[in-house]
């Protein structure tokens, strides 16, 4: 089993929806949590941390749910330019895992 | 600029033969890592600097491969006697050592070197 999973999708969804992505990671002990976001063929940028009590930054919501072991991120109103790979990280004892990432298209 | 660089950002290599990669970090940041990404894969984490000492690899960095931060600025990625399976895009990417009860600071990618072995 990968320490990080995420469902690869793609998301396809009409602009203006609502999308939630999850991601699970297996190590309990792991220490902090993020969002990445990739579009093609560029490399990865911070999107948010993702912090217990949850976070939101304009549009985009993450929360963590140490318990059951899984981070989300909430999109509200997309927008054709929210089109792109996100990607879930995970830091423990400064190893940062990637996880495969999600793909999302917003769709006109 | 003052982001992180990396160079050359594409290589093509037969097989068997050595590549090495360069990269710069952003100038105050005290740790360098490095990954690699194939074709709908997230980065795969190769091995991390703190200034000049490397603490930690990945059991994917097979004896082919060895970095270095002689100076604890910019780091060098070799590959020795490349194989096809190399094939990947190779990031590095920069961060500074985190704050009193962070575990992490935010890391700043590079934009990648595209290796092609034939």
């Amino acid at each position: 089993r990968k320490e990080v999973e995420q469902d690869p999708g793609p998301f396809n969804v009409p602009e203006g929806a609502t999308v939630a992505f999850n991601c699970t990671y297996s190590n309990s002990a792991s220490q902090s949590f993020f969002w990445y976001r990739q579009d093609c063929r560029k490399e990865p940028k911070l999107l948010m941390s993702v912090y217990s009590s949850g976070n939101e930054d304009g549009r985009f919501t993450a929360q963590l749910n140490r318990a059951s072991q899984y981070i989300s991120l909430l999109i509200r109103d997309s927008k054709l330019s929210d089109s792109a790979t996100y990607l879930c990280v995970v830091n423990r004892d400064d190893k940062i895992i990637f996880g495969k990432g999600t793909r999302l298209h917003i769709l006109p | 600029d003052t982001g992180v660089s990396q160079d050359p950002r594409h290589k093509i290599t037969k097989r068997g033969q050595n590549v090495t990669f360069r990269c710069d970090p952003i100038s105050e940041h005290n740790r360098l890592y490095w990954y690699r990404q194939t074709l709908g894969q997230g980065p795969e984490f190769l091995t991390y600097f703190q200034n000049e000492a490397q603490l930690e690899k990945s059991r994917l960095l097979s004896d082919r491969f060895s970095a270095e931060r002689p100076k604890g600025s910019f780091s060098t990625l070799e590959i020795q006697r490349t194989e096809q399976g190399d094939s990947a895009m190779y990031l590095c990417a920069s961060s500074s050592q985190p704050t009193s009860g962070l575990h992490t600071d935010t890391q700043y990618f590079g934009p990648g070197t595209r290796l092609t072995v034939l």
